[in-house]
């Protein structure tokens, strides 16, 4: 079945410090590939995602680029601020031109970042 | 923008006791979802529902049962309420545009089983 895997954490950087959080899956056919961010206390939001090879997605200073041939779906930030602690969630669907089946998610990255 | 609203944001039940956990989404998605999440394990899939009265059994249906009446609420069921429940349950809804789809979460409701 599916399933995808990311770095658990925590990981804690200094405000201004680069980020990036590794993701990889396993998938049967071709599925679209998301990031969602819970930021303390609160339900998941989308940040940001692509629904096919080579594509890249972006949002509010991070990015993450869709590579088939790798498997992976890393989200890269260049200068993370205070207020990017949350825990992230590398998520797929292989829903895509059908109904829908539900996400798969990892298990979330706890990222701290120190002022 | 789209809303997800979840009925209780935190809950204390009784073993054995029946608990129903409402979710309401206000931009006419045909799907929704039921999520848990635990420390750990992330988000596991529980019910989800493609159209009113229709629904799906997720990767850890038991002990749980979904009710879909209106197309906006989807409700989620402990008919008997175990200590192993406790867990944040996140509901999502979800439209197909274009062959894609993107889930909304709602806020979580935090269910503590006693």
């Amino acid at each position: 079945g599916d399933s995808v895997t990311q770095m658990e954490g925590p990981v804690t950087l200094s405000e201004e410090a680069f980020l990036t959080i590794n993701c990889t899956y396993t998938a049967t056919g071709y599925p679209s590939l998301f990031w969602y961010v819970q930021y303390p206390g609160e339900g998941l939001q989308l940040l940001l995602k692509a629904t096919k090879a080579d594509d890249k997605g972006s949002n509010k200073g991070f990015e993450a680029t869709y590579r088939k041939e790798t498997t992976s779906f890393h989200l890269e930030k260049g200068s993370v601020q205070v207020s990017d602690s949350a825990v992230y969630f590398c998520a797929l669907s292989e829903g895509s031109g059908g109904g829908a089946d539900g996400l798969t998610f990892g298990k979330g990255t706890h990222l701290i970042i120190q002022p | 923008d789209v809303k997800v609203t979840q009925s209780s944001r935190y809950l204390v039940k009784r073993t054995g006791e029946k608990v129903f956990l409402e979710c309401v989404q206000d931009m006419d998605h045909e799907n929704m979802f039921w999520y848990r999440q635990d420390p750990g394990l992330g988000l596991r899939l529980i019910y989800f529902s493609y159209d009113v009265k229709m629904k799906e059994k997720g990767d850890i249906p038991e002990g749980y049962s979904v009710s879909r009446e209106k197309k906006e609420r989807f409700s989620l069921i402990l008919e008997s309420a175990s200590t192993n429940q406790t867990s944040m349950y996140l509901c999502a809804s979800s439209l197909l545009q274009g062959g894609q789809e993107t889930q909304y979460f709602g806020p979580g409701t935090r269910l503590l089983v006693l």
